[in-house]
């Protein structure tokens, strides 16, 4: 059963600072790894997705690493900024979709990030 | 502005009474997710519908039913089957093909129970 983990659960640091958020999966048969952003009592948006074939996704200050073979995930956060602090949650599909026995997206529990001024 | 509304975002009901959380999406997208968030736990799915009038369960549909008479809409209902039901639901929809694609979200419904 696939399982994805998130480490650490929660993170502290100055602005300015560049920093690294990990994820890993045990069933390294994935067809996609997402990374979404959630602020405090809101859904969840999505940032960057890696599709199995693909080494890394950047989106301006944002880059997600993923690798495969080692069942593991990095999303890099450069020159961080208060405005980052959320919660970031990352998620494997087994097949390109979101429902059904192999297409459930399992998540993590995220790492729940703050930046400090 | 194309996107998921989700209603209300705060619901109270006493035990033992059903609920419905509306979902309405004008994305165009033809599948549709419900999710459930608890605190120190992933999100899990409870029901999803890939096209109208269709729609399967997910890994924690006990106590819970939806329907997709409309593309646009996921209505959820949580029944008074439902033995723990005071979470964050949260719904989301996609595009099915190409696959590959991201998962979009509402801003969730926090519905308490006493």
């Amino acid at each position: 059963k696939q399982e994805v983990t998130q480490i650490p659960a929660a993170l502290s640091v100055p602005e300015g600072e560049n920093l690294v958020l990990n994820c890993s999966f045990t069933d390294s048969a994935i067809y996609n790894l997402q990374w979404f952003r959630q602020d405090p009592g809101k859904g969840l948006t999505s940032l960057l997705l890696i599709q199995s074939s693909q080494r890394e996704q950047t989106s301006g200050r944002l880059n997600a690493s993923l690798d495969k073979s080692s069942g593991r995930s990095t999303l890099y956060i450069a020159a961080s900024q208060p405005g980052d602090s959320a919660t970031y949650l990352c998620a494997v599909s087994l097949d390109g979709n979101y429902g059904g026995s192999q297409g459930n997206l399992i998540f993590g529990k995220g790492t729940k990030l703050s930046v400090k001024p | 502005d194309g996107g998921i509304t989700q209603s209300p975002k705060y619901l109270f009901r006493k035990e033992g009474q059903n609920v419905t959380l509306s979902c309405e999406q004008n994305l165009n997208h033809d599948a549709m997710y419900w999710y459930r968030q608890d605190p120190g736990q992933g999100l899990r799915l409870i029901y999803y519908s890939q096209i109208v009038n269709d729609f399967q369960k997910g890994d924690i549909a006990e106590g819970y039913s939806v329907s997709r008479e409309k593309k646009e809409s996921f209505p959820l209902t949580v029944t008074s089957a439902q033995k723990n039901p005071t979470a964050f639901y949260l719904c989301a929809s996609s595009i099915l093909y190409p696959q590959n694609s991201p998962l979009h979200f509402g801003n969730g419904t926090r519905l308490t129970v006493t």
